[in-house]
């Protein structure tokens, strides 16, 4: 059990630009969440995977979002046309059992947009 | 939105007392978990508490649940420079929403 990771920490970016996150959750995981969370909140919801498909969304999650999860195990969460109020950490978290489960997170990717 | 609401918002105590901290949150639950957050890093889980129990010990953290208040608390004892951390309460509620619902934390300074 490596835990789960995500590509990469940092990330600095011109507004306007696309950027592209990964994460790799606990392989036997079929549950994979994405949060933001920025300074001094807790984190946000944004979307939940079970396998590949794709059950929920925020209301957070702007049509400048999306987030893939092709084969069931690593997803990427994409945003396109950054602005600075994207500057955010984007957590990724996995769990492999019923609703409500203890969720595993990652360290994070940490979004700044200038 | 975020359902629960974590207090005190900071917390500074010295080494080797106990530290309380509260959550309230607003509709009915499955469960309510915490999680501590070490500065820029991940989540970690530390305890889970269904909605039928009043509460649960894990070491050195009892946790607490009333519903009928719908408030818990999460009680570390004889603290240690390494509980230095964020500490959020979530919860799941019953609706079709899979989600934790996180609050704000409680940022916890522990003092040498």
């Amino acid at each position: 059990d490596t835990g789960v990771s995500q590509d990469p920490r940092h990330k600095i970016t011109k507004r306007g630009q696309n950027v592209t996150f990964r994460c790799d959750p606990i392989s036997e995981h079929n549950r994979l969440y994405w949060y933001r969370q920025t300074l001094g909140q807790g984190p946000e919801f944004l979307t939940y995977f079970q396998n590949e498909a794709q059950l929920e969304k925020s209301r957070l999650l702007s049509d400048r979002f999306s987030a893939e999860r092709p084969k069931g195990s690593f997803s990427t969460l994409e945003i396109q046309r950054t602005e600075q109020g994207d500057s955010a950490m984007y957590l990724c978290a996995s769990s492999d059992r019923t609703k409500g489960s203890p969720l595993h997170f990652g360290n994070g990717t940490r979004l700044t947009v200038t | 939105s975020q359902q629960g609401e974590e207090d005190p918002q900071a917390l500074s105590i010295q080494e080797g007392e106990n530290a309380t901290m509260n959550c309230s949150y607003k509709t009915s639950i499955n469960n309510l978990q915490w999680y501590r957050q070490n500065s820029g890093r991940g989540l970690v889980h530390l305890i889970l508490i269904r909605s039928n129990e009043r509460e649960k010990h894990s070491g050195r953290l009892r946790v607490t649940l009333d519903t009928s208040k719908k408030s818990s608390s999460l009680l570390i004892t004889a603290s240690r420079a390494a509980d230095t951390a964020s500490y959020f309460c979530a919860t799941t509620s019953g609706g079709g929403a899979d989600g934790l619902t996180f609050g704000k934390g409680t940022h916890l300074i522990i003092q040498p």
